[in-house]
């Protein structure tokens, strides 16, 4: 079946350096979406990516969806401990799969002061 | 204020006690669904909704039930619940399948089965 891959799992960084998260999708997909959840918290939607090579900034954070419509990325400069959470790419499926939205594992991202 | 309601946050039950999870949402949105999370497994999907009447099995469907009778709640059912279902459960809602808009998450049920 469908499988969306993140990596890393985990990534420890000091404040003020950068972090990046990578997404790899079994097939191509329709959009792709990235959610952050907080430690305790819920997931919250971030932000969608609809077309091919599609680049989208939300202030420090910098989201990618590849050209193959297989691959996304989520970068964030100069990190702050605002940024710690876990960040979830997320692919709809398509067909009779339509319905479903699979997630990747998430990258847990910690940030020392 | 847009939201999605889930009750209750916590619960212990024992193995075997039916129990029920609500979940309710105010956007007037399509498309309801449910996820449990496991450390390391990230969010799977048990079952979801794309609407009234009609739902369907995600990854994880077994042991679960739900029903989908009005737009606005989508409850999660556990006839007889089992130790491996303690998990973290979020209910999840958006505009239609495929989240163009994003989903918009509750903010979770902890369930511990003893």
């Amino acid at each position: 079946g469908q499988q969306v891959m993140q990596i890393p799992q985990y990534q420890h960084v000091q404040e003020g350096e950068d972090f990046t998260t990578y997404c790899n999708s079994s097939t191509t997909l329709s959009n792709i979406q990235w959610y952050k959840q907080r430690p305790g918290g819920h997931p919250v939607f971030l932000i969608q990516l609809v077309k091919s090579g599609e680049v989208k900034k939300q202030k420090r954070l910098t989201f990618q969806f590849g050209e193959a419509k297989k691959n996304s990325s989520l970068h964030i400069t100069a990190t702050q401990t605002t940024d710690v959470g876990t960040y979830f790419c997320a692919g709809p499926g398509r067909g009779s799969t339509l319905g479903r939205l699979y997630f990747g594992r998430g990258t847990q991202l910690t940030v020392w002061p | 204020e847009a939201q999605v309601t889930q009750n209750p946050r916590y619960l212990i039950t024992v193995t075997g006690k039916k129990l029920t999870v609500t979940c309710s949402q105010n956007m007037n949105h399509e498309y309801m669904s449910w996820y449990r999370q496991d450390p390391g497994l990230g969010l799977r999907q048990i079952y979801y909704s794309m609407n009234v009447e009609v739902t369907d099995k995600g990854d994880v469907p077994e042991g679960y039930k739900v029903s989908r009778k009005e737009k606005r709640n989508f409850p999660l059912i556990l006839e007889s619940p089992s130790p491996n279902q303690t998990s973290l459960y979020f209910c999840a809602s958006s505009l239609s399948a495929g989240g163009s808009y994003g989903y918009t998450f509750g903010s979770g049920t902890r369930l511990t089965v003893v």
